[in-house]
């Protein structure tokens, strides 16, 4: 299985500020990576695919790149619905796999 | 509007058995592939199984091989995951997701249900 690391695991930030989330695989899976968004309570929705491409309905200050081993989100300029947990996600081969997540929380 | 609703999720004894269901709408259901992926109190994602659009192919991890079977009826528009042999670790919420393309396996995950909770214990 692939598995992946994500840094960092707990991120304090203000609202404003730019934050970049990145994601390690432990081997290349070309651009087959996501990123989601998890709020409290709810279900996780879909940021990014295919490691820069964002999904329609996403705010423009997302952003993702990246491919190969090593990826980013960045977030430009953070919001107050910003402040989530972020999942990276490999969908190059099975088992898929998730990242362990980073918590974006208020500074 | 494309939306996920799942059920069947509830309290059941180590050894136990259930069946979750997922039934889709919006959407053309037999086009897609879907997925099972749940979540621990507290804990990250885990990806959990795959079944291809027509149901030809089928994907586990390796925590829930043997012993959890994905299906589907795409003439009810609906996804189920059989979980038998539960044990305490499978506690977790479990939501179905769909593919973001057609044609292919590999792909992430567009739509997602709002779960069902999963609860092992005696």
């Amino acid at each position: 299985a692939i598995w992946m690391t994500q840094s960092p695991s707990l991120l304090s930030a203000s609202t404003g500020d730019r934050v970049t989330i990145s994601c390690r695989m432990s081997q290349g899976i070309s651009s087959y990576l996501a990123w989601y968004q998890q709020k409290p309570g709810k279900a996780p929705e879909l940021l990014i695919y295919a490691a820069s491409t964002l999904q329609s309905g996403v705010p423009s200050r997302f952003s993702g790149s990246g491919s190969g081993t090593d990826f980013t989100l960045t977030i430009s300029c953070l919001q107050s619905e910003d402040f989530a947990t972020y999942y990276c996600q490999q969908y190059y081969s099975f088992p898929f796999t998730f990242g362990p997540g980073t918590k974006v929380d208020i500074k | 509007q494309v939306q996920l609703v799942e059920s069947g999720g509830g309290v059941v004894q180590p050894g136990g058995s259930l069946r979750l269901s997922c039934a889709a709408s919006g959407f053309t259901f037999s086009s897609y592939g879907m997925h099972w992926v749940r979540q621990a109190p507290g804990k990250g994602l885990e990806w959990v199984a795959f079944i291809r659009y027509d149901g030809s192919n089928k994907y586990y991890a390796d925590s829930v091989k043997g012993r959890f079977t994905i299906s589907r009826d795409n003439s009810k528009n609906t996804l189920y995951l059989q979980m038998n042999s539960l044990r305490a670790e499978d506690t977790a919420v479990y939501y179905c997701a769909k593919d973001g393309s057609v044609g292919t396996d590999l792909s992430a995950f567009d739509i997602w249900g709002q779960g069902t909770m999963v609860t092992v214990s005696s």
